[in-house]
């Protein structure tokens, strides 16, 4: 089945502890993204990847990382934590980057930081 | 720049009357525009995109929408709402520039009830 798949999809940690979300595509999609969901704002891009060892900053990247050393993974690093980041969050891919590309959606990761 | 206001945050519906969820969008470019469907602890799903061809289109369960570039608008409707159509929904708004990355702009979302 095509998916997208992240993991964990419940985290509650403590401000500092340094964590990883991990997100995986089965479809071959070149193009990935991470968005943060937070009521009334919609879903804000944080980073994206065109491809393997491409990555760039979206609308709110301070406080996160991120790498694509290979096509189907794209994980999401917090070095350090914050209240702030307490978030829902979302994977998504597409076949490649471009406006008229679908983009497939993981089932979202909720992160509490206390 | 472009932006997208989603110009209700919360619609009621009767089960079997009709939806209309509204966007109006802002684009420096020709746009590309969506509509995701978000339902209760899940990811979004794509009800229906607009890329530069018919102006009506037409998605999935009965969705449909209507681009209106002289109203800057890209209006979700649907003849009859059915129970599982209760969910937030997202217009969806994307420049036709190929450097943007596929940088997609988001709507602050509409929660869709369906009253039986």
């Amino acid at each position: 089945e095509a998916q997208v798949t992240q993991n964990p999809r419940y985290l509650i940690t403590v401000t500092g502890k340094k964590l990883t979300v991990t997100c995986s595509q089965n479809m071959n999609h070149e193009y990935m993204s991470w968005y943060r969901q937070d009521p009334g704002l919609g879903l804000r891009q944080i980073y994206y990847s065109m491809n393997v060892e491409v990555t760039d900053k979206g609308d709110v990247p301070e406080g996160y990382k991120v790498s694509r050393k290979e096509k189907r993974n794209f994980p999401l690093i917090l070095e350090s934590p914050s209240p702030n980041q307490t978030s829902l969050y979302f994977c998504a891919s597409s076949f490649r980057h471009g406006p008229y590309n679908e983009q497939f959606f993981g089932p979202g990761t909720r992160l509490t930081v206390l | 720049a472009q932006s997208v206001t989603q110009l209700d945050s919360h619609v009621s519906v009767s089960e079997g009357t009709p939806v209309l969820l509204r966007c109006n969008y802002s684009s420096s470019y020709s746009p590309s525009l969506f509509w995701y469907v978000q339902h209760p602890n899940k990811g979004l799903q794509l009800l229906l995109k607009y890329t530069s061809a018919a102006t009506l289109v037409k998605g999935i369960n009965g969705f449909e929408a209507e681009f209106k570039k002289s109203e800057t608008s890209f209006h979700l409707t649907k003849p009859s709402a059915h129970m599982s159509d209760a969910a937030e929904y997202f217009c969806v708004v994307s420049d036709r520039r190929e450097t943007s990355g596929s940088r997609l702009t988001f709507g602050e979302g509409t929660q869709l009830t369906v009253n039986p």
